[in-house]
Protein backbone atom coordinates (compact mmCIF):
# COMPACT_ATOMS: atom_id res chain seq x y z
CA UNK A 1 0.00 0.00 0.00
CA UNK A 2 0.99 3.47 -0.28
CA UNK A 3 1.73 5.01 2.85
CA UNK A 4 1.14 8.85 3.33
CA UNK A 5 3.33 10.62 6.02
CA UNK A 6 1.64 13.67 7.21
CA UNK A 7 3.47 15.99 10.40
CA UNK A 8 1.13 15.24 13.39
CA UNK A 9 0.27 18.62 14.11
CA UNK A 10 1.52 22.55 12.87
CA UNK A 11 1.18 25.28 15.44
CA UNK A 12 0.72 28.72 13.43
CA UNK A 13 -0.41 32.40 14.14
CA UNK A 14 -3.62 33.60 12.51
CA UNK A 15 -2.05 35.68 9.32
CA UNK A 16 0.83 33.98 8.61
CA UNK A 17 1.67 31.58 5.78
CA UNK A 18 1.55 27.67 6.63
CA UNK A 19 2.81 24.34 4.91
CA UNK A 20 1.43 21.14 5.38
CA UNK A 21 3.59 18.52 3.97
CA UNK A 22 2.94 14.45 2.61
CA UNK A 23 5.15 12.32 1.45
CA UNK A 24 4.20 9.81 -0.15
CA UNK A 25 6.24 5.85 -0.16
CA UNK A 26 6.03 6.07 -4.04
CA UNK A 27 5.16 7.97 -6.80
CA UNK A 28 1.38 9.01 -7.35
CA UNK A 29 2.41 10.94 -10.52
CA UNK A 30 2.21 10.07 -13.92
CA UNK A 31 2.77 11.80 -16.85
CA UNK A 32 -0.21 13.94 -17.17
CA UNK A 33 -1.34 14.31 -13.17
CA UNK A 34 -0.52 13.91 -9.88
CA UNK A 35 -3.39 12.03 -8.02
CA UNK A 36 -2.64 13.91 -4.62
CA UNK A 37 -5.86 15.67 -3.15
CA UNK A 38 -6.15 17.53 -0.04
CA UNK A 39 -9.15 17.76 2.56
CA UNK A 40 -9.96 19.86 5.27
CA UNK A 41 -12.19 17.93 8.42
CA UNK A 42 -13.47 19.96 11.17
CA UNK A 43 -14.85 18.26 14.46
CA UNK A 44 -17.84 16.72 13.78
CA UNK A 45 -18.24 17.09 10.01
CA UNK A 46 -17.15 15.13 6.81
CA UNK A 47 -14.28 16.21 4.95
CA UNK A 48 -14.24 19.01 2.47
CA UNK A 49 -12.18 18.74 -0.90
CA UNK A 50 -9.87 20.89 -1.47
CA UNK A 51 -7.32 20.60 -3.81
CA UNK A 52 -7.29 18.00 -6.42
CA UNK A 53 -4.92 16.76 -8.82
CA UNK A 54 -1.98 18.24 -6.59
CA UNK A 55 -2.71 21.94 -7.67
CA UNK A 56 -6.20 22.29 -8.29
CA UNK A 57 -8.05 24.52 -6.32
CA UNK A 58 -11.76 23.13 -5.78
CA UNK A 59 -14.98 25.39 -6.57
CA UNK A 60 -15.82 27.39 -3.93
CA UNK A 61 -12.59 27.25 -1.97
CA UNK A 62 -10.61 30.56 -0.95
CA UNK A 63 -7.82 31.22 -2.97
CA UNK A 64 -5.37 31.72 -0.27
CA UNK A 65 -5.42 27.39 -0.27
CA UNK A 66 -2.93 26.10 -2.91
CA UNK A 67 -1.21 23.16 -3.48
CA UNK A 68 1.59 21.77 -5.27
CA UNK A 69 4.37 18.80 -5.81
CA UNK A 70 4.97 15.79 -7.58
CA UNK A 71 6.14 12.02 -7.43
CA UNK A 72 6.30 11.49 -3.64
CA UNK A 73 6.57 15.02 -2.16
CA UNK A 74 3.40 17.58 -2.00
CA UNK A 75 2.47 20.22 -0.06
CA UNK A 76 -0.73 22.30 0.80
CA UNK A 77 0.28 26.13 1.52
CA UNK A 78 -2.30 27.96 3.25
CA UNK A 79 -1.97 31.96 3.26
CA UNK A 80 -2.82 34.10 5.06
CA UNK A 81 -4.34 31.96 7.85
CA UNK A 82 -7.53 32.43 9.40
CA UNK A 83 -9.40 31.28 12.25
CA UNK A 84 -11.76 29.47 10.36
CA UNK A 85 -8.93 27.39 8.53
CA UNK A 86 -7.98 25.81 12.15
CA UNK A 87 -9.27 22.16 11.67
CA UNK A 88 -7.26 18.86 10.69
CA UNK A 89 -6.24 18.53 6.83
CA UNK A 90 -5.85 15.21 5.27
CA UNK A 91 -3.80 14.32 2.17
CA UNK A 92 -5.15 11.09 0.05
CA UNK A 93 -3.85 9.47 -3.01
CA UNK A 94 -5.76 7.76 -5.37
CA UNK A 95 -3.01 6.46 -8.14
CA UNK A 96 -2.74 3.08 -6.67
CA UNK A 97 -5.19 0.57 -5.07
CA UNK A 98 -5.97 0.68 -2.51
CA UNK A 99 -6.37 4.42 -2.11
CA UNK A 100 -5.13 5.71 1.17
CA UNK A 101 -4.74 8.47 3.51
CA UNK A 102 -2.53 10.51 5.21
CA UNK A 103 -3.07 10.74 9.04
CA UNK A 104 -4.12 14.06 9.19
CA UNK A 105 -2.15 17.09 9.94
CA UNK A 106 -3.87 19.14 12.85
CA UNK A 107 -3.18 22.89 12.83
CA UNK A 108 -3.32 24.47 16.05
CA UNK A 109 -2.92 28.69 16.73
CA UNK A 110 0.13 29.61 18.29
CA UNK B 1 -27.04 20.19 -5.67
CA UNK B 2 -25.57 16.88 -4.71
CA UNK B 3 -26.48 15.40 -1.65
CA UNK B 4 -25.80 12.05 -0.15
CA UNK B 5 -27.97 11.32 2.82
CA UNK B 6 -26.86 8.58 4.95
CA UNK B 7 -29.22 6.25 7.42
CA UNK B 8 -28.88 6.84 11.13
CA UNK B 9 -26.70 5.39 13.96
CA UNK B 10 -26.16 1.94 14.38
CA UNK B 11 -25.75 0.09 17.43
CA UNK B 12 -24.87 -3.48 16.88
CA UNK B 13 -23.75 -6.51 19.40
CA UNK B 14 -20.16 -8.31 18.86
CA UNK B 15 -21.21 -11.06 16.08
CA UNK B 16 -23.87 -9.33 14.00
CA UNK B 17 -24.12 -7.23 10.88
CA UNK B 18 -25.37 -4.23 10.39
CA UNK B 19 -26.36 -2.46 6.93
CA UNK B 20 -25.69 1.39 6.16
CA UNK B 21 -27.20 3.20 3.36
CA UNK B 22 -26.89 6.23 1.62
CA UNK B 23 -28.68 7.80 -0.90
CA UNK B 24 -27.45 10.01 -3.43
CA UNK B 25 -29.90 13.33 -4.99
CA UNK B 26 -28.51 15.46 -7.79
CA UNK B 27 -26.00 12.90 -9.15
CA UNK B 28 -26.44 9.57 -11.11
CA UNK B 29 -24.13 7.28 -9.03
CA UNK B 30 -23.95 5.12 -12.46
CA UNK B 31 -21.85 7.62 -13.80
CA UNK B 32 -19.22 7.64 -10.87
CA UNK B 33 -17.89 5.36 -8.28
CA UNK B 34 -19.21 5.57 -4.91
CA UNK B 35 -16.50 4.58 -2.11
CA UNK B 36 -16.80 4.34 1.76
CA UNK B 37 -14.21 5.31 4.14
CA UNK B 38 -14.13 5.04 8.25
CA UNK B 39 -12.66 7.27 10.94
CA UNK B 40 -12.21 5.42 14.01
CA UNK B 41 -12.80 7.99 17.46
CA UNK B 42 -10.09 10.58 17.00
CA UNK B 43 -8.31 8.85 14.40
CA UNK B 44 -7.35 9.53 10.77
CA UNK B 45 -9.10 8.33 7.53
CA UNK B 46 -9.37 4.97 6.16
CA UNK B 47 -10.69 4.28 2.45
CA UNK B 48 -12.35 0.97 2.96
CA UNK B 49 -13.34 0.37 -0.94
CA UNK B 50 -15.65 1.38 -3.74
CA UNK B 51 -18.53 0.08 -6.02
CA UNK B 52 -18.97 0.90 -9.37
CA UNK B 53 -23.11 0.82 -9.37
CA UNK B 54 -23.28 0.54 -13.15
CA UNK B 55 -21.96 -3.24 -13.29
CA UNK B 56 -22.18 -3.64 -9.22
CA UNK B 57 -17.93 -4.41 -9.89
CA UNK B 58 -16.26 -3.68 -6.47
CA UNK B 59 -12.71 -3.09 -5.17
CA UNK B 60 -12.07 -3.62 -1.25
CA UNK B 61 -8.94 -3.09 0.91
CA UNK B 62 -7.28 -6.11 2.22
CA UNK B 63 -8.20 -5.17 5.31
CA UNK B 64 -12.18 -4.61 5.01
CA UNK B 65 -12.85 -7.89 2.53
CA UNK B 66 -14.30 -10.15 4.81
CA UNK B 67 -15.68 -7.59 7.05
CA UNK B 68 -17.51 -5.14 4.34
CA UNK B 69 -19.84 -5.87 1.27
CA UNK B 70 -20.71 -2.65 -0.99
CA UNK B 71 -23.79 -3.30 -2.98
CA UNK B 72 -25.77 -0.04 -5.29
CA UNK B 73 -29.55 0.15 -6.15
CA UNK B 74 -29.59 2.46 -9.56
CA UNK B 75 -33.41 2.53 -9.48
CA UNK B 76 -32.94 4.22 -6.37
CA UNK B 77 -29.85 5.92 -6.40
CA UNK B 78 -28.63 4.40 -3.16
CA UNK B 79 -25.40 2.52 -2.10
CA UNK B 80 -25.15 0.00 0.74
CA UNK B 81 -22.41 -1.06 3.14
CA UNK B 82 -22.82 -4.50 4.97
CA UNK B 83 -20.65 -4.81 7.99
CA UNK B 84 -20.10 -8.44 9.01
CA UNK B 85 -19.07 -10.19 12.17
CA UNK B 86 -19.17 -7.22 13.96
CA UNK B 87 -16.24 -6.35 17.06
CA UNK B 88 -15.30 -3.21 19.52
CA UNK B 89 -12.54 -2.37 17.03
CA UNK B 90 -15.47 -1.62 13.93
CA UNK B 91 -16.97 1.75 16.53
CA UNK B 92 -16.18 4.49 14.13
CA UNK B 93 -17.84 6.53 11.99
CA UNK B 94 -18.76 5.54 8.25
CA UNK B 95 -18.67 7.84 5.54
CA UNK B 96 -20.02 7.11 1.98
CA UNK B 97 -18.71 9.56 -0.89
CA UNK B 98 -18.12 10.36 -4.56
CA UNK B 99 -14.98 9.58 -6.45
CA UNK B 100 -15.62 9.82 -10.22
CA UNK B 101 -12.15 10.56 -11.18
CA UNK B 102 -9.91 10.15 -7.77
CA UNK B 103 -10.49 12.73 -5.49
CA UNK B 104 -13.85 12.32 -3.19
CA UNK B 105 -15.63 15.57 -4.64
CA UNK B 106 -18.60 14.63 -2.30
CA UNK B 107 -19.55 13.22 1.11
CA UNK B 108 -22.20 12.10 3.34
CA UNK B 109 -22.52 12.98 6.66
CA UNK B 110 -21.42 9.78 8.06
CA UNK B 111 -22.71 7.43 10.35
CA UNK B 112 -21.62 6.19 13.78
CA UNK B 113 -21.49 2.81 14.35
CA UNK B 114 -21.32 1.42 18.00
CA UNK B 115 -20.08 -2.00 18.66
CA UNK B 116 -21.25 -3.07 22.27
CA UNK B 117 -22.78 -5.67 23.94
Amino acid sequence: DTVLTQSPALAVSLGQRVTISCKASESVSSSSYSYMHWYQQKPGQQPKLLIYHASNLESGVPARFSGSGSGTDFTLNIDPVEADDIATYFCQQSWNDPFTFGSGTKLEIK
Amino acid sequence: EVQLQQSGAELGKPGTSVKLSCKVSGYNIRSTYMHWVNQRPGKGLEWIGRIDPANGNTIYAEKFKSKATLTADTSSNTAYMQLSQLKSDDTAIYFCAIAASGPFDYWGQGVMVTVSS
